[in-house]
């Protein structure tokens, strides 16, 4: 199993350019998030999904949308590229067997995208 | 808002030495886990405690909940360089987000 993948790795974009990132999970769990994770501010958390076809808003929500058309995807779209969202961007997932999304499941990180806006 | 203090903030330390790392809340917990994350990785769970007092061990590592379940703790004895890393501690359990504090990084020098 891979686990959490995400692509691009790396990224550098220039203001008000759009772009995609992609999260694929294949331990066929329920629930998934995007965090992004700057210096001196811990992870904060962007979207998170509790199923295929829902998403709902974390901490931090604005200036990102988001897609769960597939329960092994999760798509996290900047459609006018700030530098303020310059940082490093986590996905996770997790069984969703607690029932509760925040819960006592452990949450299953990918390897992050650094994106860079200039 | 809930949030959760963690302290120090860095950690340098040599070999062999033995460190407490601190994470603390006014909010009341159902869990609480712990993650370290190396450069350039995503964190990866450690332990969840979700139980008032409870201790538990992995290996070198001692983590407790407090009794109140605001606070937890975790001990290295005897650091070792493959300690190196930030340490993450987050609260959840309820209907709120899943609450990160901002890490403890620490540095285990040979």
């Amino acid at each position: 199993n891979a686990g959490v993948t995400q692509t691009p790795k790396f990224r550098v974009l220039k203001t008000g350019q759009s772009m995609t990132l992609l999260c694929a999970q294949d331990m066929n769990h329920e629930y998934m998030y995007w965090y992004r994770q700057d210096p001196g501010m811990g992870l904060r958390l962007i979207h998170y999904s509790v199923g295929e076809g829902t998403t709902a808003k974390g901490e931090v929500p604005d200036g990102y949308n988001v897609s769960r058309l597939k329960k092994q995807n999760f798509l996290l779209g900047l459609e006018s590229a700030a530098p303020s969202q310059t940082s490093v961007y986590f996905c996770a997932s997790s069984p969703g067997t607690s029932g509760r999304a925040f819960g006592t499941d452990t949450q299953y990180f990918g390897p992050g995208t650094r994106l860079t806006v200039l | 808002t809930q949030l959760l203090e963690q302290s120090p903030q860095f950690l340098s330390i040599q070999e062999g030495e033995n460190l407490t790392v601190y994470c603390n809340s006014s909010s009341v917990f159902s869990s609480l886990q712990w993650y370290r994350q190396e450069p350039g990785e995503g964190p990866v769970l450690l332990v969840t405690v979700v139980t008032g007092g409870e201790v538990k061990k992995l290996k070198r590592l001692t983590f407790q909940f407090g009794d109140a379940r605001k606070d937890s703790s975790l001990h290295i004895t005897a650091a070792q360089p493959g300690d190196t890393g930030l340490y993450l501690c987050a609260g959840g359990g309820g209907s709120e987000k899943l609450v990160f504090g901002k890490g403890t990084k620490l540095t285990v020098n040979p």
